[in-house]
């Protein structure tokens, strides 16, 4: 049983691109989360998809977006980044709407701006 | 507003030693709280869940005690090995934001044969 996925593991990008990560929820699981974990910190939540539809946010721009696609898998995308944007992003999915339950996450990917 | 604390920020230990990793949160209004490992540039490994209602969870030598009363949670990992070198995380869910996590920054632990 594959756990939560995540790809690309490594990623390079200039200031003012843009960024697409993508994540696949362990079996079963219907829920999605994005966290960023900059060096040295705890993880900070960005956002939880479910049943296709941002369903909340935490204190993180515009310029972070996101889908869920009917086979529960997503995407982060970031715009016009920022330096500030290097970071861990991790992706966490759930089972049974993930308001209540463990959470499983994946490796990350390691998105660094230049 | 949820403030989750973890100290101390590093450990060092040698081996056959019992390790004490303390995680404090502001809200006691908690859903559940999570512990996990995570080792250098990786992901996290969830390690135990311990919802509201319980006041310890036990899996192999990793004990996680809760007291929401006073908003602490500890966890004791007992004759740790090299191999528990990580930094260990704690998060709560509060009742107010379901489905959300609030980290703790992280104890740093290093365990010396």
């Amino acid at each position: 049983d594959a756990g939560v996925t995540q790809s690309p593991t490594h990623l390079i990008k200039t200031r003012g691109q843009q960024v697409t990560l993508r994540c696949s929820p362990k079996s079963g699981h219907d829920t999605v989360s994005w966290y960023q974990q900059a060096l040295g910190q705890g993880p900070q939540f960005i956002f939880q998809y479910y049943e296709e539809e941002e369903r909340q946010r935490g204190n993180f721009p515009d310029r972070f977006s996101g889908h869920q696609f009917p086979n529960y898998s997503s995407e982060l995308n970031v715009n016009a980044l920022l330096l500030g944007d290097s970071a861990l992003y991790l992706c966490a999915s759930s089972p049974g709407g993930g308001r209540t339950d463990e959470q499983f996450f994946g490796p990350g990917t390691r998105l660094t701006v230049l | 507003k949820q403030e989750v604390t973890q100290i101390p920020a590093a450990l060092s230990v040698p081996e056959g030693e019992n390790l004490v990793l303390n995680c404090s949160f502001t809200d006691s209004a908690i859903y559940n709280l999570q512990w996990f490992r995570q080792d250098p540039g990786k992901g996290l490994t969830s390690l135990l869940l311990i919802q509201s209602s319980q006041r310890e969870q036990t899996s192999g030598r990793l004990n996680a005690s809760l007291d929401k009363s006073s908003g602490r949670s500890t966890l004791y990992i007992a004759a740790s090995q090299p191999g528990d070198s990580a930094t260990y995380l704690c998060a709560v869910m509060t009742t107010d934001s379901w489905g959300k996590l609030q980290f703790g920054a992280g104890t740093q632990v290093v365990v010396t044969p």
